[in-house]
């Protein structure tokens, strides 16, 4: 267990739709990141959040967002959602200073788009 | 622009031999390398880290090597074992990056056969 939590472990949604996934870090950290899995793909990062506030922006589209709340916890909002968003989303989080080691990963929300 | 390559999308290894996993990276800014290990359902773990001021790490089974001249890296697992069936990425980051910001190799499936 890396003490970090993701809900909804499985969403089913149609195209077009919007939906929004949740993160708590561990407890203590204060950088969260957003990685996705496309199938057969290695992660890609998507962005990343320090303490509230924006840190690093990766491959994400202009139709997610995210966020960091004041407890920390994050949440990836995807919207217009097409086919092609059906993936694993990762949250991983860490101290978040400038070289803390390794990231701890939660174990992914998986969103299948119809 | 993958900066960070595994070649092998799968290696199958008999129980109790070497396993050894290759991933190049092109960014010669990448100054701190790791490999994660996943299980199917799980989020990925770390498994072993190497700075580029050394040349290999090793952690029991699980062994790294760095060639910063051809920008090689590559992990070693002996011996084998079935529960080491998993897919690994390595990562890299570099200093000056936001945060711990990795980026991530496509993974190598690995299957340890009793």
């Amino acid at each position: 267990d890396s003490g970090v939590t993701q809900t909804p472990k499985h969403l089913i949604t149609a195209t077009g739709q919007r939906v929004t996934l949740r993160c708590s870090p561990r407890s203590g950290d204060l950088s969260v990141y957003w990685y996705q899995q496309s199938l057969d793909q290695g992660l890609q990062f998507l962005i990343q959040y320090y303490n509230g506030e924006e840190r690093a922006k990766g491959n994400i589209l202009e139709r997610f967002s995210a966020q960091q709340f004041p407890d920390l916890h994050s949440e990836l909002n995807l919207s217009s959602l097409e086919l092609g968003d059906s993936a694993l989303y990762f949250c991983a989080s860490s101290e978040g200073g400038p070289r803390t080691g390794e990231l701890f990963f939660g174990e992914g929300s998986r969103l299948t788009v119809l | 622009d993958q900066q960070v390559k595994q070649n092998s999308p799968s290696l199958s290894v008999q129980e109790g031999r070497i396993s050894i996993l290759n991933c190049d990276y092109t960014n010669s800014m990448f100054d701190y390398f790791l490999w994660y290990k996943k299980y199917p359902a799980e989020g990925p773990t770390f498994l072993i880290s190497i700075s580029s001021i050394k040349d290999k790490n090793e952690d029991g089974r699980f062994t790294v090597f760095l060639n910063k001249s051809a920008k090689h890296l590559s992990l070693h697992i002996v011996p084998s074992q079935p529960g080491d069936s998993a897919v690994y990425f390595c990562a890299a980051s570099a200093w000056g990056n936001a945060g711990n910001m990795l980026t991530f190799g496509g993974g190598t499936r690995l299957m340890v056969k009793p």
